[in-house]
């Protein structure tokens, strides 16, 4: 049971626009969500977090949003560049665990010059 | 380079063999996570360790998978008599504890069981 899931494996954009990378969870105890950014032949790196007791968190070019009605969370990159291609993951702390990150799949972003 | 490391790169394995792989965290970092990514999907939790305590192994396979932070030296994960579904990419990640935007993965092992 997938209870961490990005829908889109890939997705394209234009240097300099907006990307828009999306998640939806299943469990609505999560209470914190993280997203990570990964290069070929590289581990995920920490990109930014965001608690559920808050809608919008920001960093730079980074912001994430999250609907808790929706179960929704979103990152947005502006402007995008083409050193963010990369393989973007969603995840998010299960209730009980302190340690024990769930991942959804991927999303593949191409950022285009 | 301070990160955490992880040895060998990439691993091949005959089928029934063993696979050791080798976990070093960041100096300074007590608290050690291995997650494995099958193909197309995403990092799944194994286990996680302080030295020489496993605190919660709820994603590791029953048999034929062990973990082990001592005292002194890297994190090690032993996979025994691998099968070819085995065959993954194997992440480390390392904490000083009490942060979870406070890990940081290694580069990862590749195991390919032929």
């Amino acid at each position: 049971d997938q209870q961490v899931k990005q829908n889109s494996p890939s997705l394209s954009v234009q240097e300099g626009r907006i990307s828009i990378l999306n998640c939806d969870y299943t469990n609505s105890m999560f209470d914190y969500f993280l997203w990570y950014k990964k290069y070929p032949a590289e581990g995920p790196t920490f990109l930014i977090s965001i608690s559920s007791i808050k809608d919008k968190n920001e960093d730079g070019r980074f912001t994430v949003f999250l609907n808790k009605s929706a179960k929704h969370l979103s990152l947005h990159i502006v402007p995008s560049q083409p050193g963010d291609s990369a393989v973007y993951f969603c995840a998010a702390i299960p209730p009980g665990s302190a340690r024990q990150l769930t991942f959804g799949s991927g999303t593949q972003l191409t950022v285009l010059p | 380079n301070a990160g955490v490391m992880q040895n060998p790169r990439h691993l091949v394995r005959r089928r029934g063999q063993e696979a050791r792989l080798r976990c070093s965290p960041m100096k300074g970092h007590s608290h050690v996570y291995w997650y494995r990514q099958l193909p197309e999907e995403g990092l799944k939790f194994m286990v996680y360790l302080q030295k020489e305590n496993i605190i919660d192994e709820s994603g590791m396979p029953k048999e034929r998978f062990s973990a082990e932070f001592p005292k002194e030296g890297p994190s090690i994960l032993r996979i025994q008599q691998v099968v070819r579904g085995d065959s993954a990419a194997y992440f480390c990640a390392s904490s000083q504890g009490g942060q979870y935007y406070g890990y940081t993965f290694g580069s990862g092992t590749r195991l390919t069981v032929v």
